[in-house]
C-alpha cells in the first residue's frame, strides 16, 4: 500500500532557528512529490514539485530536497509568518490521485 | 484574478439532510478534485473529474455524489447516507492529473 509519513507531527522553533521537516514515502513508483503550506482554516497553498532523486527547489527561506525514499523541507532562519502546517503528497505510477501525509505543524516563536 | 472559489465558508445542517457544496474555478483547468480533511489525518480523496461529464470515485466516495456539467464547476453533494459528514471539505483543480493541484479556501460543514 502506498504510504506517506511526515515527521515530526509538530515542531516549535525560535525565530532564526533553522531546521528540517521530513516526508518519507513507500510507493510503487514515484511520479512526483509535492509540498504544500496550509494556514489554519484555509486551503493548502502549493509550494514545490520534485520529480527525481537529487532534485532541489528553493523559495525564500524554504528549500525542498528529494532522495529515493524521502524528502526534506529545510527552513533557514524562519520568521513567525512561516508558522503553518506543511503537507507532503506523492503521485504514484498509474494513479490519478495524490497520497497525502498527515502534515507537520510548525510554530515559530518571535 | 484566476482562482478557485468555494461556497459557503461555513455550513450547518441537520442530520438526515442532503447538502451541496459549491466549487468554481476560472483557471481553465481540466481536472477537479474533492478532498475531505479531518483533524490528525491527511487529505482523503472523495471524487475527481478529468473532463466534463466524467468523474471517478476516490478513496472515500460512499455517501457523496458529484456532477461535472461545466468545465468550471464541480459541486459535491453530501447525502444523508454519509455516516460522519462533519469535516473540512477542500476542492482542488489542475491542468491535468499529472500536474500540481491548486486548492480552494475550503468549506467547513457541521452536521448535528
Amino acid at each position: 500500500e502506498d504510504q506517506v509519513t511526515q515527521s515530526p507531527e509538530a515542531l516549535r522553533l525560535q525565530e532564526g532557528e533553522s531546521s528540517s521537516l521530513n516526508c518519507s514515502y513507500t510507493v510503487s513508483g514515484l511520479r512526483g512529490l509535492f509540498w504544500y503550506r496550509q494556514d489554519p482554516g484555509k486551503g493548502p497553498e502549493f509550494l514545490f514539485t520534485l520529480y527525481s532523486a537529487g532534485e532541489e527547489k528553493e523559495k525564500e527561506r524554504l528549500k525542498a530536497t528529494l532522495t529515493k525514499k524521502e524528502s526534506f523541507l529545510h527552513i533557514t532562519a524562519p520568521k513567525p509568518e512561516d508558522s503553518a502546517t506543511y503537507l507532503c503528497a506523492v503521485r504514484v505510477q498509474g494513479a490519478q490521485k495524490l497520497v497525502f501525509g498527515q502534515g507537520t505543524r510548525l510554530t515559530i516563536n518571535p | 484574478d484566476g482562482g478557485i472559489t468555494q461556497s459557503p465558508k461555513y455550513l450547518f445542517r441537520k442530520e438526515g439532510q442532503n447538502v451541496t457544496l459549491s466549487c468554481e474555478q476560472n483557471l481553465n483547468h481540466d481536472a477537479m478534485y474533492w478532498y475531505r480533511q479531518d483533524p490528525g489525518q491527511g487529505l482523503r480523496l472523495i471524487y475527481y473529474s478529468q473532463i466534463v461529464n466524467d468523474f471517478q470515485k476516490g478513496d472515500i466516495a460512499e455517501g457523496y455524489s458529484v456532477s461535472r456539467e461545466k468545465k468550471e464547476s464541480f459541486p459535491l453533494t453530501v447525502t444523508s447516507a454519509q455516516k460522519n459528514p462533519t469535516a473540512f471539505y477542500l476542492c482542488a483543480s489542475s491542468h491535468g492529473t499529472n500536474y500540481e493541484q491548486y486548492f480552494g479556501p475550503g468549506t467547513r460543514l457541521t452536521v448535528t
